[in-house]
């Protein structure tokens, strides 16, 4: 079936350093983007989404980036910090299949200190 | 803290025996999800309900079955219970049919 993947199992940047999250997806019917920070023992947590119909959207230091051609998907985390440390997912939602999210694999975000 | 209430955090039980896990929605919140998160397969979406009815299903086996009650808070019932049952159980919840879903802290199912 349809899947979203992720390029990198862990990712490590030293505090305040800029961290970027990457996703392929491969269904292209896909509407609607999502990632979340899952922190260790906790249900996943929203950061940002992004509709199909935009390439870019930004929140309070992240921006997540969507490239429709290539199927893609990136977090940007800007001026990264230890509390960032978590798991992130992307998501992705074909409106039409009703509001089911098939999530990726997750990358492990480390911050050095 | 997201709203979304589930019980019980942590559940260990036997192989063959059925389990219920429940799922309290936000506030106003008419829909319910809910997905399995274990090491081998990750979060996997298992069923939505809408307002008491079924809305969408994904990989959710026969054993497993779910409804949402008129106050809206749901029940995941697990039966004939097998030991690659055991895994994470969320339930998140959104105002409606569609849109931002919302993540409980989940419930811990072990099965020995």
């Amino acid at each position: 079936g349809e899947s979203v993947g992720l390029h990198l199992p862990t990712l490590s940047v030293q505090e305040g350093d800029n961290s970027i999250i990457n996703c392929a997806y491969s269904n292209s019917a896909s509407d609607y983007f999502i990632w979340y920070k899952q922190e260790s023992g906790k249900g996943p947590q929203f950061i940002i989404d992004i509709r199909s119909n935009m390439d870019k959207r930004q929140g309070q230091r992240v921006t997540v980036l969507l490239n429709k051609t290539v199927k893609h998907l990136s977090l940007q985390i800007a001026a990264t910090q230890p509390g960032d440390s978590a798991v992130y997912f992307c998501a992705e939602n074909d409106n039409n299949a009703g509001n089911m999210l098939t999530f990726g694999g997750g990358t492990r975000l480390m911050v050095k200190p | 803290d997201s709203g979304v209430t589930q019980t019980p955090k942590h559940l260990i039980t036997a192989t063959g025996q059925r389990v219920t896990l429940r799922c309290s929605p936000r506030s106003g919140d008419l829909s319910v999800y809910w997905y399995q998160q274990s090491l081998d397969q990750g979060l996997q979406f298992l069923i939505q309900y809408y307002n008491g009815e079924e809305r969408a299903k994904g990989n959710i086996l026969e054993r497993f079955s779910a409804q949402q009650f008129p106050d809206l808070h749901s029940e995941l019932n697990l039966s004939s219970l097998e030991l690659g049952d055991s895994a994470l159980y969320f339930c998140a919840s959104s105002f409606g049919a569609s849109g931002e879903q919302f993540f409980g802290p989940g419930t811990r199912l072990t099965v020995l």
